[in-house]
């Protein structure tokens, strides 16, 4: 089946505007993450939705950060006021929820780079 | 505050050897540790698991070990091959929780 597709799969911007990331997760994934890769650096923990709860929003950096998540399904994840430190990889990732541990399946991410 | 420590950030292995990626963490919660391979221009992909009951899970050429008393996990791949180059990440998680809390990745090159 499909697997996690993410779009643009590039993003060039300008300093100051905003982007929208957009997330479609695998079918019948209840769960979705957002994470970010700095170059050189790991992978970063954003947002977290699992089915209809409140998302987890602890790793946000800044309030410049946000992401919905429609129908429980696709996820578009909105950085207002881009600065040249939002430049990074943003993944997304989507997981079922059967049982405790579940293997997130990752998209090919999304590069974003703020000029 | 990083929670999973990766403190080499690459590795080089003659082909055929055995390549160990080493993983240490601060949270004495984390009761579930995982393994993921990620590949230039794509998405990481999961690998192999284990949970904090166990201190040992195999799957074919790599084996995870977990020693708690340490907070230290290592992966061990062998015999290594040039299709394992690639960036190995260490998560954990606990509690049930789908979160994981991923270390900064070991980059690993295996030489033909």
């Amino acid at each position: 089946g499909a697997g996690v597709s993410q779009s643009p799969s590039n993003k060039v911007t300008e300093k100051g505007k905003d982007v929208e990331l957009r997330c479609d997760p695998i079918s019948g994934h209840t769960a979705l993450y957002w994470y970010r890769q700095s170059l050189g650096q790991g992978l970063e923990f954003l947002i977290y939705f699992q089915g209809n709860s409140a998302p987890d929003k602890s790793g946000l950096p800044s309030d410049r950060f946000s992401a919905e998540r429609t129908g429980g399904s696709v996820s578009t994840l909105t950085i207002q006021r881009t600065q040249q430190e939002d430049s990074a990889v943003y993944l997304c990732a989507s997981s079922s929820d059967r049982g405790p541990y579940n293997e997130q399946f990752f998209g090919p991410g999304t590069r974003l780079t703020v000029l | 505050d990083q929670q999973v420590k990766q403190n080499s950030p690459s590795l080089s292995v003659q082909e055929g050897r055995i390549s160990i990626l080493n993983c240490d963490y601060t949270n004495s919660m984390f009761d579930y540790f995982l393994w993921y391979k990620k590949y230039p221009a794509e998405g990481p992909t999961f690998l192999i698991s284990i949970s904090s009951i166990k201190d040992k899970n195999e799957d074919g050429r790599f084996t995870v070990f977990l020693n708690k008393s340490a907070k230290h996990l290592s992966l061990h791949i062998v015999p290594s091959q040039p299709g394992d180059s690639a960036v190995y990440f260490c998560a954990a998680s606990w509690g049930g929780y789908q979160k994981v809390t991923f270390g900064t990745g070991t980059k690993l090159q295996v030489i033909p």
